[in-house]
């Protein structure tokens, strides 16, 4: 069975520029989350979705936006990158919204310049 | 709020010994805590969980042991193998939700 797939693997992209990033879930699960992993730094909660909506956000601006499609993949989107987005962006998916276990994809590593 | 964090950013370690990864925590009304093993270029992998009615937890060369007392957990590897070295992050699950909140990391090092 295929695992969470994230696309592209790797991205270079300059300031002021938009950015979309790709997260098909595993079959069956219909919760994807997103998170930004800082070279040296543990992944920070970007966003999570279910069923199609956005069920939580953590501290992002308004830059970052995201949806999930009815097939529950996802995308994440990102305006007017700065230097400072550089980073890997991780996709999770899980079964339900609540208390379950997350599988993490390989994440798209973004180097804004 | 909540918070995780590491005491070391890097352990290194020859291989076959046992290793401790430490974490503390800050939140005391923490009930769930996870370990994640996240090797070069891989996303993060659900090694092992303990909640906090336990004190212990033990897999397949993998034990969690929780103090709630002094709020701190940690992660033993026994028999450490090359293969073992990668970073390892706890983390706790944000209140009613799937989503994550991690450490900072440790980077584990064996060497042959």
């Amino acid at each position: 069975d295929a695992g969470v797939t994230q696309s592209p693997t790797h991205l270079i992209k300059t300031r002021g520029q938009h950015v979309t990033l790709r997260c098909s879930p595993i079959s069956g699960h219909k919760s994807v989350s997103w998170y930004q992993q800082v070279l040296g730094q543990g992944p920070q909660f970007i966003f999570q979705y279910y069923e199609k909506e956005e069920r939580g956000r953590g501290n992002f601006p308004d830059r970052f936006s995201a949806r999930q499609f009815p097939n529950y993949s996802s995308e994440l989107n990102v305006n007017a990158l700065l230097l400072g987005d550089s980073a890997l962006y991780l996709c999770a998916s899980s079964f339900g919204q609540v208390n379950t276990e997350a599988f993490f994809g390989q994440g798209t590593r973004l180097t804004v310049v | 709020g909540e918070s995780v964090g590491l005491h070391l950013p890097t352990l290194s370690v020859q291989e076959g010994d046992n290793s401790i990864i430490n974490c503390a925590y800050s939140n005391s009304a923490s009930d769930y805590f996870i370990w994640y093993k996240q090797e070069s270029g891989k996303g993060p992998q659900f090694i092992i969980d303990i909640r906090s009615n336990m004190d212990k937890r033990q897999g397949q060369r993998v034990t969690v042991l929780l103090n709630k007392t002094v709020k701190h957990l940690s992660l033993q590897i026994a028999a450490t193998q090359p293969g073992d070295s990668a970073v390892y992050f706890c983390a706790e699950p944000r209140k009613g939700y799937s989503t994550l909140t991690f450490g900072k990391g440790t980077m584990l090092l064996v060497s042959p």
